[in-house]
Order: C-alpha cells, then structure tokens, then sequence
C-alpha cells in the first residue's frame, strides 16, 4: 500500500458524461501527478500539482482538468466523455516538486460506453 | 521528441531463472529513472537511479543506468512466480527549469515466470 487512495475505484458511464476522479497524496506529500493508462497508449503523463500551483501539463485534453486543494487533495475532470477515454486512471505522489519518487495510487478505472 | 523503448516486450523463463530487462532512452533534461513493478493495477516503486556506473540494489533485484550509452537495465536473480509482472522504466526529464517533473513510461516487459 504505497498511501496514496483513489476514488472511485471503477466507474462506468455513458458517453457525453461528466466524471470526476479523485485524489488524496500520501501523508506530507506536495505533489500530485495524473496519469492514464490505456492498452493501446501506455502510462501517459496528464498534469502535475504542487502545493495547489499547476506545474506541468501533458497530453491532458482540453476536456479534462484538474485542481488541487488547500487540503492537497486534488480531483481529476472529465467531460464530454467519449468511448476512447475509457482507461485506468492513476494518480501519483512525492514529497517535492521535483527530482524525487513518485508513489502511485490504485487507480480508478473509467469505462465509458 | 522524448522516446523510452523496453525490451525484450515480453518474456518466460521458469523458477529460479534470472533474467535481465533493458531500457533507452532519448530524454531532454534527463534527471532520473525510475524502475516500477505492475501487476495488477498500480505501479509499485522499485528504484530510481541519477548516477552513471552505481548499482541499487534491493534483494534480488537490482539495476544499474548508463547515462553516456542512455540505458539502463534490471536484473533479477533466482526468479520467484511473484516476480511476475509488467516491468516500467520512466526516465525523467527536469522540466521548467528544475520546478517540475515527469514520467515517461516505457511500454514495459511483461515477465512471466513459470513454476
């Protein structure tokens, strides 16, 4: 169990919809990253969060967007879902903003239909 | 454009075996690599390595980076079924200056050990 949870862990939707996906870092951790997983794209970073900034931004669709909170929990938006989006989602976290290991989350798995 | 290829894709070898995973690399910036263990869902930490020529070691498990030739491998020794997994390697480039970073995620090596 590495500390850092995700809910939901699996949800399934309709294509069109509005999901959020949320996030909370281990203990002490500043940095939330984001990151999907789907068969035919492999791990591809979406957004990194340190200490409630925006810090990088990746192949995140304009669709999508995040935040992260006064508490450093931070939430993931998807919007407009299309078939395609269907993917496991997982957030990761580290004590820094930079240079050091990133721990991951269980994952939410989206299914869109 | 960055670019992480992992080999072999996948392979199997039996109890006891010990096999040695490969990954390169083309990073800007390059900081970092960190290796992940998956199974089923989430990638679990293995090392990460910043040196050239320094072994990490963890158990069986072990792994070293090139950062002139841009490799790294990972070796494990007298495999175990609970070995079996997705094996990641993600480099890590600094970015804006040093204030923020990311994976890039090779596709991985599926193992595959076999009693």
């Amino acid at each position: 169990d590495s500390g850092v949870t995700q809910t939901p862990k699996h949800l399934i939707t309709a294509t069109g919809q509005r999901v959020t996906l949320r996030c909370s870092p281990r203990s002490g951790d500043l940095s939330v990253y984001w990151y999907q997983q789907s068969l035919d794209q492999g791990l591809q970073f979406l957004i990194h969060y340190y200490n409630g900034e925006e810090r990088a931004k990746g192949n995140i669709l304009e669709r999508f967007s995040a935040q992260q909170f006064p508490d450093l929990h931070s939430e993931l938006n998807l919007s407009s879902l299309e078939l395609g989006d269907s993917a496991l989602y997982f957030c990761a976290s580290s004590l820094l903003s930079s240079g050091d290991t990133q721990y991951f989350g269980p994952g939410t798995r989206l299914t869109v239909l | 454009e960055d670019k992480v290829v992992q080999s072999p894709l996948s392979l199997v070898v039996h109890e006891g075996d010990t096999v040695t995973l490969n990954c390169s690399y083309e990073v800007t910036n390059f900081r970092s690599l960190l290796w992940y263990k998956q199974e089923k869902k989430a990638p679990t930490f293995l090392f990460m390595l910043t040196s050239s020529g320094i072994e990490k070691k963890s158990g069986r498990l072990s792994s070293i980076l090139d950062k002139k030739e841009l490799f790294s491998i990972l070796n494990i020794t007298a495999t175990q079924t609970g070995d079996s997994a997705v094996y990641l390697c993600a480099p890590s480039p600094a970015l804006h200056g040093g204030a923020t970073n990311k994976l890039i995620f090779g596709t991985g090596t599926l193992l595959a050990v076999q009693p």
